[in-house]
């Protein structure tokens, strides 16, 4: 089914160790996003790209890098994981740089410890 | 300063009766709102919108409802349906200002819905 993949689903990291979380799309879409989920908080935006090559800060973007190299691909990179990096992480893309119709991933569930 | 609240962590209801889930907001300069449903392990969908020169907006069940002087909306659900128990986020946006630092789609912290047959 087309849509957004992310991988992996689960995660359990060691403070200070990296890693970097796969974000795929299949609909040519041009741009993509990061949320984060806390509980509490809602979803929080990390970092978004409009368009391939491009990419910009949301509003939690400390700790984390993206990329944006091709159109179907939007990877995260946790720099040096922390415990408050413990969150539910969502993926998103849409047609373009718009609030409409944003086609969501099924999140990554990551725990550092 | 949280720019999109949702007060309500949770609302139970009984199956065939009308839910309603309540958001508001700060932001006078946003224009166009959204909610989104969340089923456990799977992400958001997008669910209904509405414009700000809008004060209602339908479809099917779901009806929107935007008072702008108050700052509020409310998402209606009716009948409510054991289907739709889920975690439920109003979002909003400047969409002048979207893509900026000041643009960006917000959310609530979200509302838990349970619906009881």
């Amino acid at each position: 089914n087309a849509g957004v993949t992310q991988t992996p689903k689960f995660q359990v990291l060691k403070t200070g160790q990296s890693m970097t979380l796969q974000c795929a799309q299949d609909m040519n879409h041009n741009s993509m996003y990061w949320y984060r989920q806390d509980p509490g908080m809602g979803l929080r935006l990390i970092y978004y790209s409009a368009s391939e090559g491009t990419t910009d800060k949301g509003e939690v973007p400390n700790g984390y890098n993206v990329s944006r190299s091709t159109t179907e691909d939007f990877p995260l990179r946790l720099l040096s994981a922390a415990p408050s990096q413990t969150s539910v992480y969502f993926c998103a893309s849409s047609e373009r740089l718009t609030v409409y119709g944003y086609t969501f991933g099924s999140g990554t569930r990551l725990t550092v410890v | 300063d949280q720019q999109v609240k949702q007060n309500s962590p949770s609302l139970s209801v009984q199956e065939g009766r009308i839910s309603i889930l309540n958001c508001d907001y700060t932001n006078s300069m946003f224009d166009y709102f959204l909610w989104y449903k969340k089923y456990p392990a799977e992400g958001p969908t997008f669910l209904i919108s509405i414009s700000s020169i809008k004060d209602k907006n339908e479809d099917g069940r779901f009806t929107v409802f935007l008072n702008k002087s108050a700052k509020h909306l409310s998402l209606h659900i009716v009948p409510s349906q054991p289907g739709d128990s889920a975690v439920y986020f109003c979002a909003a946006s400047d969409t002048m200002n979207y893509g900026g630092s000041q643009g960006n789609l917000i959310f609530g912290k979200g509302t838990k819905l349970s619906v009881k047959p």
